[in-house]
């Protein structure tokens, strides 16, 4: 099993350029998320999903689009950066629906945006 | 506005003595409390959750306790060891969205 996998770890990019970042997940879990995580701020999810073809916003969901069409892989686009999306973002499954249950979470992706 | 509020940045403590780190929160509606650890470059791990319904729960070094009157909750790690330097995220959830604090660094030191 390779858990939870983000691509790529490392991405700059400049103002107004869109990209995706890649999350994959091999454990057959049901609930994905991507997070962000800024100093001093913590952890804060963006976007989540329940299921295929399910997705909802989170705390923070602004500039950030999101699609499940499999249970596998769950993208995150930016759609027009900026450097307040300078970050950290995590991707993370578990086995419920719900948060409420421990989450898996990939290695992350350093976002820089000039 | 921080939910869910972790204060102290920072803990060193010797290697075989107790850590106890603190972790507040404000909305009365959490019904789900979890402690992550963080290594550097590496995601977060999930370590030991305790319910609302319950004051504490334990696994082996860990035990976190939960004084839900002051929405207050604990992670205490006894014995402390080297390998347990990392970041502590407590997060806690509604059961729609998780809320996580702002993470304490701890420093066992041999």
């Amino acid at each position: 099993n390779a858990g939870v996998t983000q691509t790529p770890k490392f991405q700059v990019l400049k103002t107004g350029q869109s990209m995706t970042l890649q999350c994959a997940q091999d454990m057959n879990h049901e609930y994905m998320s991507w997070y962000r995580q800024d100093p001093g701020m913590g952890l804060r999810l963006i976007h989540y999903s329940v299921g295929a073809g399910i997705t909802d916003q989170g705390e923070v969901p602004n500039g950030y689009n999101v699609s499940r069409s499999t249970t596998e892989d769950f993208p995150l686009r930016l759609l027009s950066a900026a450097p307040s999306q300078t970050s950290v973002y995590f991707c993370a499954s578990s086995y419920s629906g719900t948060v409420t249950y421990e989450q898996y979470f990939g290695p992350g992706t350093r976002l820089t945006v000039t | 506005d921080q939910q869910v509020k972790q204060n102290s940045p920072s803990l060193s403590v010797q290697e075989g003595r107790i850590s106890i780190l603190n972790c507040d929160y404000t909305n009365s509606m959490f019904d789900y409390f979890l402690w992550y650890k963080k290594y550097p470059a590496e995601g977060p791990t999930f370590l030991i959750s305790i319910s609302s319904i319950k004051d504490k729960n334990e696994d082996g070094r860990f035990t976190v306790f939960l004084n839900k009157s002051a929405k207050h909750l604990s992670l205490h790690i006894v014995p402390s060891q080297p390998g347990d330097s990392a970041v502590y995220f407590c997060a806690a959830t509604d059961g729609d969205n998780l809320f996580f604090g702002t993470g304490t660094r701890l420093t066992v030191i041999p």
